[in-house]
C-alpha cells in the first residue's frame, strides 16, 4: 500500500514569510495528525483530525498556525507568519481510528524540513 | 499525567554489541506501548508493539516487554548491525476521552564497524 506523501520535502523562508505543507494519508486511515519535531526532540503534536474534524488542536499556536483536512483525506499546514523558531521537521502521519490506533500505531509520512532564515 | 521517559543518548556501540534502550512510562490503566525507529532524513517507522501486561514485541531482531509492575517496556537486540544506527523512539497511547499518543525525546544509536 502507498504510504504517507508529504511535500515538499525541503522549505527554506525567511521570517514574517508564509509557508504550507501538504499531506496525503493513508487510504482508508480516518485519523491524520500533524506534529512538529524540533532536532534531537521527539514529534510534538499540533493537532489531530477524526476525518474532517478537530479532536485536538491544543499545541496548535493559533496566532499563526492553521490546519485544515478538507473532504477528510488531504490536510494542508500552513504558518504565516513564520518565526525562526519554526524551524523543525514538520511531520504528517495516519492511523485507523480510535481504539485499533493502540492495536496497530501510525504511520508517518518523510516529512518537511522546515528552515527560516 | 501520562508521560514517557528514554534514556539519554546517543548510544555508540561497535557491531555485534548487545543493545539495550530503557524506557519507562507513566499512565493510569492499560496503555499500548511501541518502539519506532527514525532514520536521518525520513519519517518514524512503527517497529514493534505491545497492546497488554507481558506481552512482548518484536521485529527484525529486536524485543521489548511490556512490564506493567515497573513500567517499563525496554529495547534490547542481541547482535546489532551498522544499519541499526538511527534514533529509537518509545511511545505510548492511551485512551483518555479520546487516544492520544505521547512520544519520548529519542535515543540516538551509533554502531561502529
Amino acid at each position: 500500500e502507498a504510504g504517507v506523501a508529504q511535500s515538499p520535502r525541503y522549505k527554506i523562508i525567511e521570517k514574517r514569510q508564509s509557508v504550507a505543507f501538504w499531506c496525503n494519508p493513508i487510504s482508508g486511515h480516518a485519523t491524520l495528525y500533524w506534529y512538529q519535531q524540533i532536532l534531537g526532540q521527539g514529534p510534538k503534536l499540533l493537532i489531530q483530525f477524526q476525518n474532517n474534524g478537530v479532536v485536538d488542536d491544543s499545541q496548535l499556536p493559533k496566532d499563526r498556525f492553521s490546519a485544515e483536512r478538507l473532504k477528510g483525506v488531504d490536510s494542508t499546514l500552513k504558518i504565516q507568519p513564520a518565526k525562526l523558531e519554526d524551524s523543525a521537521v514538520y511531520l504528517c502521519a495516519s492511523s485507523l481510528e480510535g481504539r485499533l490506533q493502540g492495536n496497530y500505531g501510525y504511520t508517518f509520512g518523510s516529512g518537511t524540513r522546515l528552515t527560516v532564515v | 499525567g501520562n508521560s514517557v521517559t528514554q534514556m539519554e543518548g546517543p548510544v555508540t556501540l561497535s557491531e555485534e554489541a548487545f543493545l539495550t534502550i530503557n524506557c519507562t512510562y507513566t499512565a493510569t490503566g492499560y496503555p499500548s506501548l511501541f518502539w519506532y525507529v527514525q532514520y536521518p532524513g525520513e519519517g518514524l517507522q512503527l517497529l514493534l508493539k505491545a497492546t497488554k501486561a507481558d506481552d512482548k514485541g518484536s521485529n527484525k531482531g529486536f524485543e521489548a516487554t511490556y512490564r506493567k509492575e515497573t513500567t517499563s517496556f525496554h529495547l534490547e537486540k542481541g547482535s546489532v548491525q551498522v544499519s541499526d544506527s538511527a534514533v529509537y523512539f518509545c511511545a505510548l497511547t492511551r485512551n483518555t476521552g479520546g487516544f492520544k499518543t505521547i512520544f519520548g525525546a529519542g535515543t540516538r544509536l551509533f554502531v561502529k564497524a
